[in-house]
Parts: C-alpha cells; sequence; structure tokens
C-alpha cells in the first residue's frame, strides 16, 4: 500500500511569491490534514480537508489556504510569501473517523521543505 | 487558545538510562496519540489512549492516560541509539469536531 506522497520535496521561493504543495493521500483515506512544523513551534495544524469541505481551520493568517478534489488528493497554498513561512509543511492522510473518543492515526508525507528568501 | 504542554523540549541520555515525557492540558483531552519523528524523518503513530488511566505498552516503551484525562507520559526503559528522536503527544479536546493539537515535541539523544 503506498504511503502519503507529497510534492515537491524541497522549493526555492522569494518574499511576495505564491507557492502549491500538493499532497496524495493514502488509498482510501478520506481525510487529508496540513502542519507547519518548524524547530521553535513544533507541529502546527493548519487546516484539515474531509470529502472535498474543510473540516477544521488552525490559526493562520488568510493567505494560507488549501483544498481537496473528489479524488482526495489536496493541494495547499500560500500566497504574499513572508521568510516566516520558511518551514517544513506536512500532509497527514486518515480514515477521518469522527468517534466520539476514537481519532484514526494520521499516516504523515516526507513533507515539502519550504525555503523563502 | 487550547494547548497541549510538552516537555522537557530537550533530553540527552547515556545508552541504557530511562527517559520520560510528559504531556499536559488544561482542559480534558477525548484522547492522546504519540507520535515518534526521526531525525529528517516524519513523525510515525506509536500509540492511542482513550481511557482514564489507561497504560500501554510496547516493549520498553510505557504509555500512560491521567485519571483526569489531562496529562499522559511515555516512558522509555533502558534506552538504545535506536530510540533517537522527537517524541510528540497529541491530544484532542471537547466532542468529535476537535482536531489534534500537538505538543512541541521532546527531543531525544542517546550518547552510547
Amino acid at each position: 500500500k503506498a504511503g502519503v506522497t507529497q510534492t515537491p520535496r524541497y522549493l526555492i521561493k522569494t518574499r511576495g511569491q505564491q507557492v502549491t504543495l500538493s499532497c496524495s493521500p493514502i488509498s482510501g483515506h478520506r481525510s487529508v490534514s496540513w502542519y507547519q512544523q518548524t524547530p521553535g513551534q513544533g507541529l502546527q495544524f493548519l487546516f484539515e480537508y474531509f470529502s472535498e469541505t474543510q473540516r477544521n481551520k488552525g490559526n493562520f493568517p488568510g493567505r494560507f489556504s488549501g483544498r481537496q478534489f473528489s479524488n482526495s488528493r489536496s493541494e495547499m497554498n500560500v500566497s504574499t510569501l513572508e521568510l516566516g513561512d520558511s518551514a517544513l509543511y506536512l500532509c497527514a492522510s486518515s480514515l477521518g473517523l469522527r468517534l466520539a473518543h476514537f481519532t484514526g492515526e494520521l499516516f504523515f508525507g516526507e513533507g515539502s521543505r519550504l525555503t523563502v528568501l | 487558545g487550547q494547548q497541549v504542554m510538552q516537555i522537557p523540549q530537550y533530553q540527552h541520555v547515556q545508552e541504557g538510562e530511562d527517559f520520560t515525557t510528559y504531556c499536559n492540558s488544561s482542559t480534558t483531552l477525548s484522547n492522546i496519540q504519540w507520535y515518534k519523528q526521526r531525525p529528517g524523518g516524519h513523525p510515525v503513530f506509536l500509540i492511542q489512549l482513550v481511557k482514564s488511566g489507561e497504560v500501554k505498552k510496547q516493549k520498553r516503551l510505557t504509555f500512560q492516560f491521567g485519571e483526569a484525562k489531562k496529562n499522559s507520559s511515555l516512558h522509555i526503559t533502558a534506552t538504545q541509539t535506536t530510540d533517537v528522536g522527537t517524541y510528540f503527544c497529541a491530544g484532542k479536546h471537547g466532542g468529535s469536531q476537535g482536531n489534534l493539537i500537538f505538543g512541541k515535541g521532546t527531543k531525544l539523544s542517546v550518547k552510547p
């Protein structure tokens, strides 16, 4: 079973540019979550998509957006890049279970490492 | 906002020593998960705890969920160099609509 695939793995952008990152979840998984990982802040939740709908959103500015397609693949976009956006962006897929106490485990991709100059 | 606090931030141990990392939340958690991220890698799921006072073991790893479901710990007995990495807890607050909130992780280094 193929894992979570993220592209591109590495990219360098300059301030003011925009970037689109892609995530292909594990086959059969309908939920895709995005996290920003930086050395000082750990893993910060960006948003979660389930069946093409944004189900949850973290505390990030509107420059960060995402979407999910009918095949569960997801993209996230960051517009007007700032130096502080340099980070590892991790995508995680899961079955998307929403039981009262049980949460499905997250399967993370290798990440897209973004450097903003 | 809701947070999950994790301590210590770093831990350096001699191979063979024990290691413990702690997670705390100010509000009750529905469940808590633990992940391990090896250097240069991505987080990998270790375990999920759901019940109050729950204790689970995986070989040398022991996971606990507090009675009040506000804290959790991961204890590694007799660390090995293969245990090196960052350990994250991730808790879900409230009902089924909440998302997982990650602690900032504990980075473990093991000296052979």
